[in-house]
């Protein structure tokens, strides 16, 4: 079985400030890592994801994710935050071992980045 | 604009009522994802078609079902709709149905059940 925790519903950040959006997971196998953000009104967007390779992963607007398997943790980041940064955050993961295929969401942090 | 369009955008209906949910997936991509988020559950995955057929099944209930048509378009339809089903239904696209797929979300239809 697959699942992911976002332990936190908030997150409060000054503008400028670096930012993390914390995530862990579980899975069987090797885990597929996934983030997408959530602007207001709008669909989930793809943001990075890891699957093999480098523990730290690049992706849009800036933001990045450090792959920890010891940890099993995969938490988002930004070394200087922006107020557009204003979102609902998504973690995702998928086992690779099989069975199912669908990615299982967590249930989202709200980021909140104040002038 | 994702290329994944959902119609309609809002939608104020009764309970006991059906409705339907269209979604196009993004140009090339087979397969389609219904997810249901509310305040209380968060994004619960629904259903998944590939290429017109049914890949995977989630916590869809009896009193919903989907489809995929020929031209990979979608429909999820909910019946003897109860207030608990107000919520916003996202379809999302990908390439593919398996591996490590990137998803590709429409704006969401906002069902509301009075």
């Amino acid at each position: 079985a697959q699942s992911v925790a976002q332990p936190e519903d908030q997150v409060n950040v000054a503008e400028g400030n670096p930012l993390t959006v914390k995530c862990t997971y579980s899975v069987s196998g090797n885990p597929y890592l996934f983030w997408y953000v959530q602007y207001p009104n709008r669909g989930l967007q793809f943001l990075l994801k890891y699957i093999t390779g480098d523990n730290l992963v690049k992706g849009s607007y800036g933001f990045e994710a450090e792959f920890n398997k010891s940890q099993t943790s995969f938490h988002l980041k930004k070394p200087s935050a922006l107020v557009s940064d204003s979102a609902l955050y998504f973690c995702a993961v998928r086992d690779d071992s099989g069975g199912s295929y669908i990615p299982t969401f967590g249930r989202g942090t709200s980021l909140i980045v104040h002038p | 604009d994702s290329g994944v369009t959902q119609t309609p955008k809002h939608l104020i209906t009764a309970t006991g009522q059906r409705v339907t949910l269209r979604c196009s997936p993004r140009s090339g991509d087979l397969s389609v994802y219904w997810y249901q988020q509310s305040l209380d559950q968060g994004l619960q995955f629904l259903i998944q078609y590939y290429n017109g057929e049914e890949r995977a099944k989630g916590n869809i209930l009896e009193r919903f079902s989907a489809q995929q048509f020929p031209d990979l378009h979608s429909e999820l339809n909910l019946s003897s709709l109860e207030l608990g089903d107000s919520a916003l239904y996202f379809c999302a696209s990908s390439v593919r149905g398996v591996g490590a797929n990137v998803l590709t979300f429409g704006a969401g239809s906002r069902l509301t059940v009075l």
